[in-house]
């Protein structure tokens, strides 16, 4: 019963670099969205998608890169790293994206430091 | 757009007493929900209770409530008999449309023996 998987769960980088923070489900949900969490900010959503194929941008979206290529992953890209973005990074997956009752389930949380 | 107002950084309490965490909403939907999620310090999100919108009755979850006002925009939550691993982060959330969640700031709650 794996619900959310998020790789790697801490991760150094230096400023300029890329990389790909994943997220996988296990629960045939249709919508997954990115978070990230910062002190005193509570969660912020990057970005989310509401089914394969389709992906939109929340509130604080630049600087990252998202696709979904099929129901299960949903991976989130930092094209070139800042120091800004040292942030803990939750995915998340509900099961319906058009109801009002859909809990969010959560993975466990990307600690990204960029140095 | 949705945003979720929590007043109050830190809560203290005393083992077993109840306590209440504030949360005032806006939301121009007419259909949404309402969350709460504890964080402890492992930093894990875990769910706690969901509210609609159009439900009637506040939602109860063994020892947590939500004390839900619909006029007043407040979804606040109830812990009653407090525990020592109740000590955590909480926050408040909305969603409407596409499950975006909207978060608050959060309340830190400690629980003292």
């Amino acid at each position: 019963n794996a619900g959310v998987t998020q790789t790697p769960k801490f991760q150094v980088l230096k400023t300029g670099q890329s990389m790909t923070l994943q997220c996988a489900q296990d629960m045939n949900h249709e919508y997954m969205s990115w978070y990230r969490q910062d002190p005193g900010m509570g969660l912020r959503l990057i970005h989310y998608s509401v089914g394969a194929g389709i992906t939109d941008q929340g509130e604080v979206p630049n600087g990252y890169n998202v696709s979904r290529s099929t129901t299960e992953d949903f991976p989130l890209r930092l094209l070139s790293a800042a120091p800004s973005q040292t942030s803990v990074y939750f995915c998340a997956s509900s099961r319906s994206s058009t109801l009002p009752n859909t809990e969010a389930f959560f993975g466990q949380g990307t600690r990204l430091t960029v140095v | 757009a949705q945003k979720i107002t929590q007043t109050q950084p830190g809560m203290f309490v005393q083992e077993k007493e109840a306590v209440t965490l504030d949360c005032t909403y806006d939301t121009s939907d007419p259909s949404y929900g309402l969350f709460w999620y504890k964080q402890p310090s492992s930093g894990e999100m875990i769910f706690l209770i969901y509210q609609g919108s159009y439900d009637q009755q506040n939602a109860t979850e063994g020892r947590y409530s939500l004390n839900f006002q619909k006029a007043r925009k407040s979804a606040n939550l109830v812990i009653s008999a407090s525990q020592l691993g109740d000590s955590a982060m909480y926050f408040c959330a909305t969603n409407s449309g596409y499950s975006t969640l909207t978060f608050g700031k959060g309340t830190m709650l400690l629980v003292s023996p």
